[in-house]
């Protein structure tokens, strides 16, 4: 079956522009995370949903970060006024409830702030 | 300190090699223990877990968990050119079941014909 999809693989932005990153994550996953993997590093945690719910949004840096998932399956990562330190691969990944950590991920969305 | 400590490498073996790649961590909430395979420009693709201590045995791969030590190893046996990529080492506790895991650096595995 398909797996988890983010949209757009690439983004290029300007320093004080609104972004906004989708996944898709695998029919049938209720758990959904965003991570934020800059280079050399592991993920790190941004944000949890339990169906439509954010679960845990403890990883969110600041207030420019939001991440909605209305229905339940597509999620959207919004970031306002973007600075060149938001640049980073954003990695989204999915789960089922009762396996929270067998996560799948897909591919990321590579976010360059110039 | 970090809270998952993996030596970045790389690290570079013959093909056919035994493989050792290892994590240290702090937190003795941590139960699950979690590795991942990520290629270059690849979301990272999770090999296999273990809860609690132990081993855990799938193909080439074995996973051991000493919770004593605080230390984790994945070995990979007879490995493969296709196995050169970056693995990760995850963990995370059951606190409030949110399952949020804490990953390491990764370690860049090179292995050559």
């Amino acid at each position: 079956g398909a797996g988890v999809s983010q949209t757009p693989s690439n983004k290029v932005t300007e320093k004080g522009k609104y972004v906004e990153l989708r996944c898709d994550p695998i029919s049938g996953h209720t758990a959904l995370y965003w991570y934020r993997q800059s280079l050399g590093q592991g993920p790190e945690f941004l944000i949890y949903f339990q169906g439509t719910g954010a679960a845990d949004d403890s990883g969110l840096p600041n207030d420019r970060f939001f991440a909605v998932r209305p229905e339940g399956s597509v999620s959207t990562l919004k970031i306002q006024r973007t600075e060149r330190g938001d640049s980073a691969v954003y990695l989204c990944a999915s789960s089922l409830r009762d396996s929270l950590h067998e996560q799948f991920f897909g591919p990321g969305t590579r976010l360059t702030v110039l | 300190q970090k809270e998952v400590e993996q030596d970045p490498g790389p690290l570079s073996v013959p093909e056919g090699a035994i493989v050792s790649l290892n994590c240290t961590y702090s937190n003795s909430a941590f139960q699950y223990f979690m590795w991942y395979r990520q290629y270059s420009r690849k979301g990272p693709e999770l090999l296999m877990y273990t809860y609690s201590s132990g081993n855990k045995e799938d193909g080439r791969f074995t996973a051991q968990v000493d919770k004593s030590s605080k230390y984790i190893s994945l070995f990979i046996r007879d490995s493969q050119p296709s196995d050169s990529a970056t693995y990760l080492c995850a963990m995370s506790a059951t606190a409030g079941g949110s399952y949020i895991p804490t990953f390491g650096r990764g370690t860049s595995l090179i292995v050559h014909p």
